[in-house]
């Protein structure tokens, strides 16, 4: 079965201080990745997402994720955290059928 | 880029009411919609795959009768919550793909959230 966990389901960092927000999949196909952000009350925006091109993905606002088969991993990472960066952030992976499933979710908070 | 609006952003009711949500693909033709459901502080689960002139896909433990869809036009799916009560009450979101040549990208409504008194 796919899958997709997030480890955190909040992190906390200082404006200007690296993010990392772990996910990690269960595929038995070669995965389509996705990471999605949420602001409160609001619908989801694609921060960007892998489709088997390059493993290095980069998307809006600074973000970026790199796909790691070996890892079944794809982390995403920003060098400097702004405050408007305080969101939940979703990782999901696409299925078969067009489905895509969700993780968990990760709140992030930026500290001042 | 292509958009999805959803009618209304939000919408309380009673409970015992029927209340139904609107999904548009404003720019584009979808053949395929989805319906999710958020709870507070929680992911969005897939409800069920609206395929335009047919029967919904429902996932396992989503009741059909409970929760109306249909997919009427390329670009508008319909979901309707009969007999609403407290524990409807959620935030639903809907997303349709767009098809270009082999290539497909999934956009997302910006979401409706039903409060059930």
């Amino acid at each position: 079965a796919q899958s997709v966990t997030q480890l955190g389901s909040h992190v906390s960092v200082s404006e200007g201080a690296l993010v990392l927000l772990r996910c990690n999949y269960s595929s038995s196909v070669p995965p389509y990745l996705f990471w999605y952000v949420q602001y409160p009350n609001q619908g989801l925006q694609l921060l960007l997402k892998y489709t088997s091109a390059a493993t290095l993905v980069k998307g809006i606002n600074g973000f970026e994720a790199e796909f790691k088969k070996s890892e079944t991993s794809f982390h995403l990472t920003k060098p400097s955290a702004h405050m408007s960066d305080a969101a939940e952030y979703f990782c999901a992976l696409k299925t078969s059928y067009d489905k895509v499933i969700f993780g968990p979710g990760t709140s992030l908070s930026v500290i001042p | 880029g292509a958009v999805v609006s959803q009618h209304p952003s939000w919408v309380i009711c009673k409970s015992g009411t029927s209340v139904k949500i609107e999904c548009r693909s404003l720019d584009f033709q979808a053949t395929t919609m989805f319906w999710y459901r958020q709870f507070p502080k929680q992911s969005l689960m897939l409800m069920a795959t609206s395929n335009e002139g047919s029967k919904a896909t429902y996932e396992q433990g989503v009741e059909k009768d409970k929760f109306l869809i249909n997919h009427a036009s390329l670009t508008l799916s319909t979901l309707t919550v009969t007999s609403a009560h407290p524990e409807d009450s959620s935030f639903y979101i809907c997303s349709a793909i767009h098809r270009v040549g082999s290539a497909d990208t999934q956009y997302f409504g910006p979401g409706t959230r039903l409060t059930v008194l």
